[in-house]
């Protein structure tokens, strides 16, 4: 079963501070994505990226959030400064055809 | 903007119980429908994708409708078990790469 591998499993980091949060999605895949679900919330769509650029994002993808794709494996999700509300599980996904697979997640909390 | 609304948003039932969980959305003009079952602390699973076209999928003891003139879904589960205990979530997708998510039905199935 093919998988989608997310480091950090959790990070505490001061407010204030960047973040980058790592995914490995599945190497075939083209879309790949970021949710996050603030405890107790949703899952809330974050950015959406296909062919090296971002496809959709929502407006809680503002000047604070970046992703990248840097070598062609790994996709990247930054958060330049962190606020406490920022604390939530990250999840990223990539998808193929009708499939769409999730990582485990990366739970940020923010003090 | 597109809503997803589950009911109920928890429900225990005793093992070997048949339960409907329910799904509704605002805008019927949905791409396809996809219900997961995410465990605490972990990613998201997909149980079941509908699409557009169809009215229903099923997979074991999973059976999930689709009525999109009256915005609606239903995940049936047919003899429930303790490793059903979860929760199920559905989600729409707005365009061919947007997932939008419910607020999750938390299941417990007890012995």
């Amino acid at each position: 079963e093919p998988e989608v591998t997310q480091t950090p499993s959790h990070q505490v980091t001061q407010m204030g501070q960047e973040v980058i949060l790592r995914c490995v999605p599945i190497s075939n895949h083209l879309y790949f994505y970021w949710y996050r679900q603030i405890l107790g919330q949703k899952v809330e769509f974050l950015v959406s990226f296909y062919n090296n650029e971002i496809s959709e994002k929502s407006e809680i993808f503002d000047d604070q959030f970046s992703v990248e794709r840097p070598d062609g494996s790994n996709f990247t999700l930054k958060i330049r400064s962190t606020k406490l509300e920022d604390s939530a599980m990250y999840f990223c996904a990539s998808l193929q055809g009708n499939t769409i697979y999730f990582g485990e997640g990366s739970w940020l909390t923010v003090v | 903007k597109q809503e997803v609304t589950q009911i109920p948003a928890a429900l225990s039932v005793p093992e070997g119980e048949n339960l409907v969980l329910n799904c509704s959305f605002t805008d019927s003009a949905i791409y396809n429908l996809q219900w997961f079952r995410q465990d605490p602390g972990k990613g998201l699973t997909s149980l079941l994708l509908i699409q557009s076209s169809q009215r229903e999928q099923t997979s074991g003891r999973l059976n999930a409708s689709l009525d999109k003139s009256s915005g609606r879904s239903t995940l049936y589960i047919a003899a429930s078990q303790p490793g059903d205990s979860a929760t199920y979530l559905c989600a729409v997708w707005e365009v061919a790469d947007k997932l939008i998510f419910g607020t999750g039905t938390r299941l417990q199935v007890f012995p």
